[in-house]
């Protein structure tokens, strides 16, 4: 079946860690991004990128670093330098045939929920 | 700079009564997208509705139905004959342009619907 497949569901880390969060596509979707959801505060953009080797700066990048060095795939790394990490990440991805979203609605994985212990 | 509102919190309704979640939105772009997403306990978000700027029909799925104002810039979601499984929380989403001809999308809050038997 396609989709998304975010793994760990899970994680868990300690301060000062840099952890990265997996986030594969079996969709052939060119855009993929990334969104932070704590409580009461929706969701955040955090990094997007519309193809291979290209990715731009959300809303709340600070901390966070990303790659795309394959269409499937574009995981993410939280390090240390993020000051508030515990919350549940997204990720989602568009079809090829709409650059932007305005064309069609973005598919997102379960999600992984991350806490700083 | 984009922004989108639920203003309710969180709602709590009996089954088999009508639910209506408010959106309003602000945006200076001409041409542009609303969402819904539910978003049930297991994380994941699901697509509902996308509109456009230019379509102010309201639409109508089995117990679903949209209205969209654009000169209020609402975009109301309502749930007629609510079940249990309604239960979730729900997401408005507006799309944004950027300067490099991609959009991303900007949510509201969220509204959690507690839909008790």
């Amino acid at each position: 079946d396609g989709g998304i497949t975010q793994s760990p569901k899970y994680l868990f880390r300690k301060e000062g860690q840099n952890v990265t969060l997996s986030c594969e596509q079996n969709l052939n979707h060119d855009a993929m991004y990334w969104y932070r959801q704590d409580p009461g505060q929706g969701l955040r953009l955090i990094y997007y990128s519309q193809i291979v080797n290209d990715f731009q700066k959300g809303d709340i990048a600070e901390g966070y670093s990303v790659s795309r060095e394959k269409k499937e795939s574009f995981p993410l790394t939280v390090t240390s330098a993020q000051k508030n990490p515990t919350a549940f990440y997204l990720c989602a991805s568009t079809p090829p045939e709409a650059s932007a979203l305005v064309n069609t609605e973005a598919f997102f994985g379960q999600g992984t929920r991350l806490t700083v212990v | 700079a984009q922004k989108v509102t639920q203003a309710q919190t969180e709602i709590s309704v009996v089954e088999k009564e009508d639910v209506t979640l408010d959106c309003v939105y602000e945006t200076r772009d001409t041409t542009y997208y609303l969402f819904w997403y539910k978003q049930p306990p297991s994380g994941e978000l699901v697509f509902l509705i996308r509109r456009n700027s230019f379509d102010e029909q309201n639409e109508i799925s089995g117990r679903y139905s949209w209205n969209f104002q654009k000169s209020t810039s609402s975009f109301n979601f309502t749930i007629t004959a609510s079940q249990v499984v309604d239960s979730a929380v729900y997401f408005c989403a507006l799309s944004e342009a950027h300067g490099s001809g991609y959009s991303t999308l900007t949510f509201g809050k969220g509204t959690m619907l507690l839909v008790s038997p």
